[in-house]
């Protein structure tokens, strides 16, 4: 199975911080990677799809980008609702896996 | 509009059985590839089994041979036989619409399974 390590698992970020996780393949996926948001007690939501592509309806401070099997997803100024769990998929090959997960709080 | 609602979850005993359903509204199901994950109670997301659009299935090796993918095209309807079930298939499971190249979306709200004794 292709493992994602994506870090950091916490990240504790202020309103308007710039924020930036990462996720690392450990074999080439192209781009078939994915980027979701999840609040407590609700559903993934998906943000970037094909690496770098934003889903309709998601705000333009979130952007995702690529190179090689690192794969970046930024918020380029954190707002109050942006405070979740962040993780990444790859749906290169299945078992599509997914990274373990960044929390991103309230500083 | 594009909507999932899984059911089917519960609480069972060890070896026990169980089938998610998963009711789909708003396209048709059996033209979209479609998705089973789970996430464990303060753990990551899980794939756990997925269904082609024509038809194919994949399934992870941790329930290989005890789940099974399957759809009711009549119904608009998939679902999820789980079989054996053990102490490490606790979680809640949602359904998913996904492709390879735009992702999962939309997802269920989820079904909680919970096997204890």
């Amino acid at each position: 199975d292709i493992q994602l390590t994506q870090s950091p698992s916490f990240l504790s970020a202020s309103v308007g911080d710039r924020v930036t996780i990462t996720c690392r393949a450990s074999q080439g996926i192209s781009s078939y990677l994915a980027w979701y948001q999840q609040k407590p007690g609700k559903a993934p939501k998906l943000l970037i799809y094909a690496a770098s592509t934003l889903q309709s309806g998601v705000p333009s401070r979130f952007s995702g980008s690529a190179s090689g099997t690192e794969f970046t997803l930024t918020i380029s100024s954190l707002q109050p609702e942006d405070f979740a769990t962040y993780s990444c998929q790859q749906l290169n090959s299945y078992p599509w896996t997914f990274g373990q997960g960044t929390k991103v709080e309230i500083k | 509009e594009v909507h999932l609602l899984e059911s089917g979850g519960g609480l069972v005993q060890p070896g026990e059985s169980l089938r998610l359903s998963c009711a789909a509204s708003g396209f048709i199901l059996s033209s979209y590839d479609m998705s089973w994950f789970r996430q464990a109670p303060g753990k990551g997301l899980e794939s756990v089994s997925l269904i082609s659009g024509g038809g194919n299935t994949y399934y992870a090796d941790s329930v290989k041979g005890r789940f099974t993918i399957s759809r009711d095209n009549s119904k608009n309807m998939m679902y999820l036989q789980m079989n054996s079930l053990r102490a490490e298939d606790t979680a809640l499971y949602y359904c998913a619409k996904v492709a390879r190249s735009t992702g999962a979306d939309p997802w269920g709200q989820g079904t909680l399974v919970t096997v204890s004794s």
